[in-house]
């Protein structure tokens, strides 16, 4: 149990809709990074969040975005959705971005889109 | 997107056996990490090496940071049941000023009673 929890569990979109994932961070913890899973892959680096502001970004196209608020909890929003968004989305959670290695994961949120 | 090359891909031992597995990058890292990830489950750190060189253990599980900073490596002693799942390595990379974690492809593991 890590303490990052994140919702829903599972997920079934189709092409074209607009979906929002949520991510409450450990206590303490003022860092989000989410990760995209594809099936039979390591994780993927979406976005790093650190108090509210965006802290770097992996090679995802803008319709991938997302918020972090003042409690530290985070959303990814992904818009016009694709067959390929089709994943696992995790969350880690980290005391301060440089504390990465100490960052723990959520349990993930398994997107489909048919 | 960038990813570290695992080998082997995929393995079946006998409960009781040692298992080995590596991972290689073209890239220089200077923090490498361990997780196993079990289904439906987020990635669990198992082993952080910070040093060229570096040889860490954790129970059964040791791990080796490579002295060109381009692999590493793990060894499980004594497999157990327990022990199936899926080991990806990671680099900790910061060459864009923003700390993450450059994921293998993984090593999925399956223990035979």
């Amino acid at each position: 149990e890590t303490g990052v929890t994140q919702s829903p569990t599972h997920l079934i979109k189709t092409r074209g809709q607009q979906v929002t994932l949520r991510c409450s961070s450990q206590s303490g913890h003022n860092t989000v990074s989410w990760y995209q899973q594809a099936l039979g892959q390591g994780p993927q680096f979406i976005f790093q969040y650190y108090r509210e502001e965006e802290n770097g970004r992996g090679n995802f196209p803008p319709r991938f975005s997302g918020l972090q608020f003042p409690n530290y909890s985070s959303e990814l929003n992904v818009n016009a959705l694709e067959l390929d968004d089709s994943a696992l989305y995790l969350c880690a959670s980290s005391r301060g971005t440089a504390a990465v290695v100490e960052a723990f994961f959520g349990q993930g949120t398994r997107l489909t889109v048919v | 997107g960038q990813q570290l090359n695992q080998s082997p891909q995929s393995m079946f031992i006998q409960e009781g056996e040692d298992v080995s597995m590596n991972c290689t990058s073209s890239s220089i890292f200077n923090t490498w990490l361990w997780y196993k990830q079990d289904p439906g489950e987020g990635p669990v750190l198992l082993i952080a090496l910070y040093k060229a060189g570096e040889l860490t253990s954790n129970g059964r599980l040791t791990a080796q940071f490579g002295i060109t900073r381009k692999d590493s490596f793990l060894n499980i002693s004594a497999s157990i049941p327990s022990d199936v799942g899926i080991y990806f390595c990671a680099g900790l990379d910061s060459t864009s000023g923003t700390y993450k974690y450059i994921f293998g492809t993984g090593t999925r593991l399956k223990v035979l009673a």
